[in-house]
């Protein structure tokens, strides 16, 4: 079965730092990727999902991930972050329809 | 725009106690998902379902578990007999495929057991 990693468990910055989240899952062949933000308190929201096609992707509120398949890697990235990005992160894939999410990382930024 | 509604929002129950939580998948989506968030915790799978059946299960759906659709619109969870343990957030989702497709999240109903 599939499982997904999300190294960075807390990740804490400045706004206008630049973000990378790091996602891998364990096994390829043909994936769905799929990165979802948690804010305090609210549902999870798609920021962006990768089924095909150009490996960058980009999603919601300027963030963008890169699907690296020789890496099992779907990073996410944001340029510069805001006070707003705070939040918790989670990577998913979906194995036969059901998503299998990674732990998921907090993000703090501070103003 | 199309969303996933879940009753209620927060529900807190006595140990042993049986609970609904109801929810209300968009409505030409033919796949639906309950997922339970532990606080804290990560996102987990409990069961799929299509075609008025279960397509799969995890080990955490266990005899104390069922999911309905009793009409055209709403898909429910049933916990016959709560434990302490399933206090949790636990998230509806329903899709229109089952894969290459984006599933739709509801707000979640909180799931306290005192």
């Amino acid at each position: 079965a599939q499982s997904v990693s999300q190294h960075n468990h807390h990740v804490i910055l400045s706004e206008a730092a630049s973000l990378e989240l790091g996602c891998n899952y364990s096994y390829g062949g043909t994936v769905n990727l799929f990165w979802y933000v948690q804010y305090p308190g609210q549902h999870l929201q798609l920021l962006l999902k990768y089924f095909s096609g150009d490996p960058l992707v980009k999603g919601i509120k300027g963030f963008e991930a890169e699907f690296i398949k020789s890496k099992f890697s779907f990073n996410l990235r944001k340029p510069s972050v805001q006070w707003s990005d705070t939040a918790e992160y989670f990577c998913a894939v979906n194995e036969a329809g059901k998503l299998i999410f990674g732990t998921g990382t907090r993000l703090q930024v501070f103003p | 725009e199309p969303e996933v509604t879940q009753t209620p929002s927060h529900q807190v129950t006595q140990m042993g106690q049986e609970v609904i939580l109801r929810c209300v998948p968009i409505s030409n989506h033919l796949y639906f998902y309950w997922y339970r968030q532990i606080l804290g915790q990560k996102v987990e799978f409990l069961v799929s379902f299509y075609n008025n059946e279960i397509s799969e299960k995890s080990e955490i759906f266990d005899d104390q578990f069922s999911v309905e659709r009793p009409d055209g619109s709403n898909f429910t969870l049933k916990i016959r007999s709560t434990k302490l343990e399933d206090s949790a957030m636990y998230f509806c989702a329903s899709s229109d495929v089952a894969v290459n497709t984006e599933a739709f999240f509801g707000q979640g109903t909180r799931l306290t057991v005192v």
